[in-house]
């Protein structure tokens, strides 16, 4: 079966740097994908993978690894409003995009 | 960027009366949109995926018959929740792809909270 893992919540102080991991066993793969979704709220796009590396966008960067079936969310700075839950998203080989449980972060000041 | 909308943002109605909900595509023509429902606490649960001018795929444990799903244009999907119930109350929330954007992306609309009372 498909599976999606990434820790189910996860506490950061405000100003450090937090890491979000997620692993995948995806039937094919056609990218990885990160949204913020703060509660009651719909979820956001934050970054996309498809190749091997590291991918910088501002404050947060997306790292992935096809070989090992694994990604993270990098977030910098960490400020207050980034308390939210991160949903890990992988397309499989039909293009269908198979989602995590998400990570709720909390940010402590 | 992208942006998709929805209507209503949320909606109060009773048991047994039919909401419909309107999925948008401002700024893109979306060849494929998808309605997903989330309960609190919870991750997304894709309902259905609907390709412009064709039927709705329906995820498994969906009753197609209890969730109407037209893509008539580009720009426009509905879901129908017929004969509503309480069990039914949930956020439901679209999502738009385009195949001229890329990394097959969804963009994302605020979400209808929908209460049944």
């Amino acid at each position: 079966g498909q599976n999606i893992d990434q820790p189910t919540e996860m506490t950061a102080t405000e100003g450090a740097i937090v890491q979000i991991n997620c692993t995948y066993q995806t039937s094919g793969f056609n990218g990885l994908f990160w949204y913020q979704q703060h509660a009651g709220e719909a979820p956001t796009f934050l970054s996309y993978n498809v190749l091997d590396g590291l991918e910088e966008k501002g404050r947060f960067s997306s790292f992935l690894s096809r070989s090992k079936g694994y990604s993270y969310l990098l977030l910098k700075e960490l400020q207050m409003k980034d308390s939210a839950s991160y949903l890990c998203a992988v397309l499989d080989g039909n293009y269908q995009l198979i989602w995590g449980a998400g990570t709720k972060l909390i940010i402590k000041p | 960027g992208a942006v998709v909308s929805q209507h209503p943002s949320w909606v109060i109605c009773k048991s047994g009366t039919s909401v419909k909900i309107e999925c948008r595509s401002l700024d893109f023509q979306a060849t494929t949109m998808f309605w997903y429902r989330q309960f609190p606490k919870q991750s997304l649960m894709l309902m259905a995926t609907s390709n412009e001018g064709s039927k709705a795929t329906y995820e498994q444990g969906v009753e197609k018959d209890k969730f109407l799903i037209n893509h008539a244009s580009l720009t426009l999907s509905t879901l129908t929740v017929t004969s509503a119930h309480p069990e039914d109350s949930s956020f439901y929330i679209c999502s738009a792809r385009s195949a001229g954007r890329s990394a097959d992306t969804q963009y994302f609309g605020p979400g209808t909270r929908l209460t049944v009372l």
